[in-house]
């Protein structure tokens, strides 16, 4: 069974530009979250998506935007960067509840705003 | 603000000693996992412990969870070099259908 994918790997962007970084569920998978992790703060709660509904979301301004499309690959979308958002975005996939179920990760994309 | 609080931050060792890890967190949970990240990768699942469950092993892991105190802990037996990663508690809390909450987890180094 093929894993997460996550593309692309390493961005760089400028500030003020946009960005739409990408993740593909593990088949037969429906729930995708998103976190950001930089150094100081940990891993933080973006967003999750089931069955291409928002079905949760976490404190991040609205610059910050995602989707899901019918085959479970979900997007997600910066607007107007800034220094700050310089991170490891990851995504993780889930069967459909979190209920007792292990989330899996891809390798994340490293976005880089310079 | 985070649901866990691991504790150390950072932890260095010699290969071959015991590491232990505590997570502690604030509401009532579904159920505790840890993770392990190697540098600047994804997160690995390690154990997931439910609330019901006080200890679990996994090889040379071993995961307790104390609901009473709020709080849970990894320990890694006779550590090796590979184990150097950050390692993470992700929290299920038990309202509804939330996502996995992570601490700002542990660093562990094993020095050969």
């Amino acid at each position: 069974k093929a894993g997460v994918t996550q593309t692309p790997r390493y961005l760089i962007k400028t500030r003020g530009q946009q960005v739409t970084l990408s993740c593909s569920p593990i088949s037969g998978h429906r729930s995708v979250s998103w976190y950001q992790q930089t150094p100081g703060q940990g891993l933080q709660f973006l967003f999750e998506y089931f069955s291409e509904t928002q079905r949760n979301k976490g404190n991040f301004p609205g610059r910050f935007s995602g989707r899901q499309f019918s085959n479970s690959r979900s997007e997600m979308n910066v607007s107007t960067l800034e220094l700050g958002d310089s991170a490891l975005y990851l995504c993780a996939s889930l069967p459909g509840s979190t209920r007792n179920t292990e989330a899996f990760f891809g390798q994340g994309t490293r976005l880089t705003v310079v | 603000s985070q649901q866990g609080e691991e504790d150390p931050q950072a932890l260095s060792i010699q290969e071959g000693e015991n590491a232990t890890m505590n997570c502690s967190y604030k509401t009532s949970i579904n159920n505790l996992q840890w993770y392990r990240q190697n540098s600047g990768r994804g997160l690995v699942h390690l154990i997931l412990i439910r609330s019901n469950e006080r200890e679990k092993h996994s090889g040379r892991l071993r995961v307790t969870l104390d609901t009473s105190k709020k709080s849970s802990s990894l320990l890694i037996t006779a550590s090796r070099a590979a184990d150097t990663a950050s390692y993470f508690c992700a929290t299920d809390l038990r309202s509804g259908n939330t996502p996995l909450v992570f601490g700002k987890g542990t660093r562990l180094s094993v020095i050969a």
